[in-house]
């Protein structure tokens, strides 16, 4: 597609449930990230896709969230047991493959956890 | 791992004026440095970045400078405009890194009339 497309735009939630959130990346593009942006604060980075790599998980926060990345193109993020201080932005982005190539971001999901 | 900080965290600046954000990074092997513009309510949105071996780039009113040695690097906006205001980005690449970009902390510009 033209840009990195993610759904939902806005997700509320009851706490304690499951969410899933979804990213298209740009077609071709082999890098797929997650990061997360909690009111007025930076970019929090979740999880990196490469190709048939195997993911790099750093940076999840806890067992309750997962992403998988399917065929090399759609990647959904899972949060299960959704609790409050999960609320926030979850932003896509994807990247070609090659050196200083820039992030391209989709335009995220705000999820509000109540 | 790498560890960017950034300074600012605000900066108010009049219309016209220059302004400019700083960021230090922690991984001398970082080569790759963008940096993201972010309007209220909107994605982040590269405005340009630096690689390693150059040691100023420019693209009209922005330009950006980065200093290996120090391990700082710098966005300067000349002239600014009102639709300058923004949050913005420094972002480091290091290799040992996995690939991922470290953001810092960002820095929120208003440009007053």
């Amino acid at each position: 597609g033209a840009g990195v497309s993610q759904s939902p735009s806005n997700k509320v939630t009851e706490k304690g449930k499951d969410v899933e959130l979804r990213c298209d990346p740009i077609s071709g593009h082999t890098a797929l990230y997650w990061y997360r942006q909690s009111l007025g604060q930076g970019l929090e980075f979740l999880i990196y896709f490469q190709g048939n790599s195997a993911p790099d998980k750093s940076g999840l926060p806890s067992d309750r969230f997962s992403a998988e990345r399917t065929g090399g193109s759609v990647s959904t993020l899972t949060i299960q047991r959704t609790q409050q201080e999960d609320s926030a932005v979850y932003l896509c982005a994807s990247r070609p493959t090659g050196f200083g190539l820039g992030y391209t971001f989709g335009s995220g999901t705000r999820l509000t956890v109540v | 791992g790498e560890n960017v900080e950034q300074h600012p965290s605000t900066l108010s600046v009049q219309e016209g004026d220059s302004a400019v954000i700083k960021c230090t990074y922690s991984d001398s092997a970082s080569n790759y440095f963008p940096w993201y513009k972010q309007e209220l309510g909107k994605r982040p949105q590269l405005i340009i970045d630096i690689r390693s071996n150059v040691g100023e780039k420019k693209d009209q009113r922005i330009a950006v400078t980065l200093n290996k040695t120090a391990k700082h690097f710098s966005l300067h906006i000349t002239e600014t405009q009102p639709e300058d205001s923004a949050v913005y980005f420094c972002a480091a690449l290091s290799p040992g890194g996995g690939n991922k970009l470290t953001f810092g902390t960002g820095t929120q510009l208003k440009v007053e009339l």
